[in-house]
């Protein structure tokens, strides 16, 4: 089973609307990442967190961590089309420096998200 | 460069053909990344470099592939023996940090679409 859970696994939703889009993790976070992927592009970096309850936006889009329950949501507000593409979480789960053998990150299998004008 | 800049966006070859991806990572990186994106499959993890050597080489996913790195910089991930089900689409990623990804996340390119046909 994949190590790191995303859902829904796509979504249409009309412009204007608000989503979340969730990601959840099988082990201890140690940092959380939220990327964007248009077709045919790398991944564009959106937002970090590192500590439980942390929150962070950036235009209208807000990302926090449930520490805890070892999951992060990622919410779009009034959505656009220019939001469609796909988004991803990665995650930073056996660091070097928490003692870890590699600083590689696992990514979900991502979120495509369509909007409709 | 200012991105990780990978080379050839697009490359097409015959089966049992081998082929060689090329990754330039942002100067002064020491942490180079591979990873592998097929349809409908996230971002599968490749091979971690650390400087010049691979501490973590776990996802390459047979012996047909290798990767080196030089000067602490460029990075070529080479398939041999090219397989259909090779096709993908191969994403470099650099990052800033030493010890632990926690920090600074990574910066991708925008990979190569590798076809083989």
């Amino acid at each position: 089973s994949q190590e790191l859970e995303q859902s829904p696994q796509s979504l249409i939703v009309q412009e204007g609307k608000n989503l979340t889009i969730n990601c959840t993790s099988s082990k201890t976070l140690y940092g959380l990442y939220w990327y964007k992927q248009k077709y045919g592009e790398g991944l564009i970096f959106l937002m970090m967190l590192q500590k439980g309850g942390e929150e962070k936006s950036h235009e209208k889009i807000t990302a926090k961590l449930d520490e805890k329950k070892q999951q992060s949501s990622l919410h779009i507000t009034a959505s656009q089309p220019s939001h469609a593409g796909i988004y991803l979480c990665g995650a930073d789960i056996a660091p070097y420096l928490y003692g870890g053998a590699t600083n590689k990150l696992i990514f979900g299998t991502g979120t495509l998200l369509a909007v409709q004008p | 460069g200012a991105g990780v800049s990978q080379s050839p966006s697009n490359k097409v070859t015959e089966k049992g053909k081998d082929v060689e991806l090329r990754c330039d990572p942002i100067s002064g990186h020491t942490a180079l990344y591979w990873y592998r994106q097929s349809l409908g499959q996230g971002l599968e993890f490749l091979i971690y470099f650390q400087g010049n050597s691979a501490p973590d080489k776990s996802g390459l996913p047979s012996d047909r592939f290798s990767a080196e790195r030089t000067g602490g910089s460029v990075s070529t991930l080479t398939i041999q023996r090219t397989q259909q089900e090779d096709s993908a689409v191969y994403l470099c990623a650099s990052s800033l940090v030493r010890h632990g990804a926690a920090n600074y996340g990574y910066t991708f390119g925008s990979g190569t679409r590798l076809t083989v046909v």
